[in-house]
């Protein structure tokens, strides 16, 4: 399995603004997920998007995905103080059964 | 459903004492993982058990022992505990191994060596 690596490391924004994430990779892929992690707790699934898809929408979740480009985005839209937490993002291809998580984007959304 | 739960929630150990972290999920799941998350280095994986009776290392086995003891619980055993082993220790499982499962963790165990 491989790593994908997040970009920003932190990113700071405020309540109803739209947050904006990277993941790159480094080869083919299956399948790409993001999770998301509030502080002292487990990830939580958000969405995961397949290598034939482009875009993939879950509420004010919006992910894209350039094969490509080997990058996928994580966009959130009218961000809540809810939403301070890291994202990882989680990138598959066709051999392992578990995943691996880079670092993640640390997300710290103020009123 | 309680999902994936763990035990203990916080421990502090002395060098070379040894302990078994527990993990049991209720949602039928047949594979279940065991990672470290240390702070600036995201999550690594120490072993996984893609189902019941198989177990695997992961990328950072060295100092653990896991054993599947049934469908439900897989418990991860340091040895003998080192410093280097203080981190927040995650169980996760999932329906089916393979990187197109959702997988859902437990809370977390948190770890400290002295």
């Amino acid at each position: 399995s491989q790593q994908g690596e997040e970009d920003p490391q932190a990113l700071s924004i405020q309540e109803g603004e739209n947050a904006t994430m990277n993941c790159s990779y480094k080869t083919s892929i299956n399948n790409l997920q993001w999770y998301r992690q509030n502080s002292g707790r487990g990830l939580v699934h958000l969405i995961l998007i397949r290598s034939n898809e482009r875009e993939k929408h879950s509420g004010r979740l919006r992910v894209t995905l350039d094969t490509s480009k080997k990058s996928s985005s994580l966009l959130i839209t009218a961000s809540r103080a809810a939403d301070t937490a890291s994202y990882f993002c989680a990138p598959s291809g066709d051999s392992g059964y578990a995943l691996n998580f880079g670092k993640g984007t640390s997300l710290l959304v103020t009123p | 459903n309680a999902g994936v739960t763990q035990t203990p929630k916080f421990q502090v150990l002395k060098t070379g004492q040894s302990m078994t972290l527990q993990c049991a999920q209720d949602m039928n799941h047949n594979s279940m993982y065991w990672y470290r998350q240390d702070p600036g280095m995201g999550l690594r994986l120490i072993y996984y058990s893609a189902s019941e009776g198989t177990t695997d290392k992961g990328e950072v086995p060295n100092g653990y022992n896991v054993s599947r003891l049934n469908k439900r619980e897989f418990s991860l055993r340091l040895e003998s505990a080192a410093p280097s082993q203080t981190s927040v220790y995650f169980c996760a499982s999932s329906h089916l191994a393979g990187s197109k499962e959702t997988q859902y963790f437990g809370p977390g165990t948190r770890l400290l060596v002295l």
